[in-house]
């Protein structure tokens, strides 16, 4: 069983469409990170959200940690082909713990 | 650039071989990891080092041996791999006051392992 589960696992969408993919944990994380991994490359941080029902924005990304800091969405606004990559959750108690990762394609 | 090397990149090699990887960061960080990337599996924490200290080894076995000479290099030997142990590994560092990390990671670009 998964610590965080990410979801959906895969997600191919047209150039201008929004997207939204989702990140679940039963237990409870004192912040948690999104990263943006692109073929052939390591994965980069995109943002670190700490407090419950916090909303982070970068640029037509937006991101949400739930109330309760068990969850967390992360947002695409107008998704162009530079946001394709694998987006990775990861949760923070005493160490990381990394979801699956959500695989998105945008199709030019 | 993330200011995290990884070398090689690409690296195939039989069961008997012996190998290393290595990766270098020149962002002035105090921790440095190994992490496990296989396909449709979380990333796998497999070494943490914290001021060339290791504080974790999440079981693994012990055909991958870790190096950390100095704060700024790490190492990862080979021995003995079995086929299932092809995947990507990752390096990275991250600036941790203490104890294990929840600091944001900076990764190097990876190093793909076949194993035949």
């Amino acid at each position: 069983t998964q610590l965080l589960e990410q979801s959906p696992q895969f997600l191919s969408i047209q150039e201008g469409e929004n997207l939204t993919v989702y990140c679940n944990s039963s237990s409870v994380f004192s912040s948690l990170q999104w990263y943006r991994q692109e073929p052939g490359e390591g994965p980069v941080l995109l943002v670190t959200v700490v407090t419950g029902g916090e909303v982070k924005k970068l640029k037509r990304l937006t991101f949400q940690f739930g109330d309760a800091r068990k969850d967390s969405s992360l947002h695409i606004t107008a998704a162009q082909p530079g946001d394709t990559g694998l987006y990775l959750c990861a949760g923070a108690d005493y160490k990381l713990s990394f979801g699956a990762g959500t695989t998105v394609t945008v199709r030019a | 650039e993330t200011g995290v090397t990884q070398t090689p990149r690409h690296l195939v090699m039989g069961m008997t071989n012996k190998k290393s990887l290595k990766c270098e960061q020149h962002l002035g960080h105090n921790a440095m990891y190994w992490y496990k990337q296989s396909a449709k599996k979380p990333l796998e924490l497999m070494f943490v080092y914290s001021l060339e200290e290791r504080v974790e080894n999440n079981s693994v076995p012990s055909r991958f041996s870790p190096e950390c000479p100095n704060s700024s290099h790490l190492f990862l030997h080979l021995h003995t791999l079995q086929p299932e142990d092809s995947a990507l590994y990752l390096c990275a560092s991250s600036q941790e006051n203490v104890g294990i990390s929840t600091g944001e990671l900076f990764f190097g670009e990876g190093s793909r392992l076949t194993v035949l």
